[in-house]
């Protein structure tokens, strides 16, 4: 069965410092995707990666993929105030997508 | 273009009911998948039609149901409720049958009292 951990669940960080979001997930799938989900609203996408060493970057935040490893990384930089939100990491099956638990991120000014 | 539509937007049912919830995936898209998000947690899959049909099913018990319409919309279907059942319910398109990149509504909100 499909299974997708995350750490930190909860991390609260001062602005203008780095951090990294661990993504570990538990079959040899090649898709593992990133989302942003604010307070009582839906999920935006941030990342699809797609391939072994893929990585993308938006802004302050840069995805990686090391699926050898079964692990993904989201890392924050220079972390600002409007980034305060709730991180979710997802693996690609066939059919469906398997979420974990997310992340909880508060940045303080 | 217009996004993934998802009515209504809020809806307070009563222990025992039924409740209904409708998807309208983006204009191109064949594929709509259900997931079920509690209070929190990470969302979980619920369905996945493709064409009409199903093609997933998550693990959930027999009160749900699902089908999708020839303009490739679709309901959910809720029986029985119970208070468990109050969650936020994302509905998401995607252009075909496999997994690449889905796009997700804005979401129902269900409360069970």
């Amino acid at each position: 069965e499909l299974k997708v951990e995350q750490n930190p669940l909860f991390l609260s960080m001062q602005e203008g410092k780095n951090y990294t979001i661990y993504c570990n997930y538990s079959t040899t799938s090649d898709r593992l995707y990133w989302y942003r989900q604010d307070p009582g609203k839906s999920l935006e996408s941030l990342f699809v990666l797609l391939s072994n060493g893929a990585v993308k970057q938006e802004g302050r935040l840069m995805a990686s993929l090391d699926t050898k490893a079964r692990l993904s990384t989201l890392h924050i930089t220079a972390a600002v105030h409007d980034l305060s939100a709730t991180y979710f990491c997802a693996e690609g099956g066939a059919q469906k997508l398997v979420f974990g638990q997310g992340t909880r991120l508060t940045i303080n000014p | 273009d217009a996004g993934v539509t998802q009515s209504p937007t809020h809806l307070i049912k009563t222990r025992g009911q039924q409740v209904t919830l409708r998807c309208s995936p983006i204009s191109g898209h064949k594929s709509v998948s259900w997931y079920q998000q509690v209070l929190g947690q990470g969302p979980q899959f619920i369905f996945q039609y493709y064409e009409k049909e199903e093609r997933g099913r998550g693990n959930f018990p027999d009160r749900f149901s699902a089908r999708q319409f020839p303009n490739y919309s679709s309901e959910l279907n809720v029986n029985a409720l119970l208070l468990g059942d109050s969650a936020l319910y994302l509905c998401a398109s995607r252009i075909g049958d496999r997994l690449i990149e889905q796009f997700f509504g804005p979401g129902t909100r269900l409360t069970v009292l």
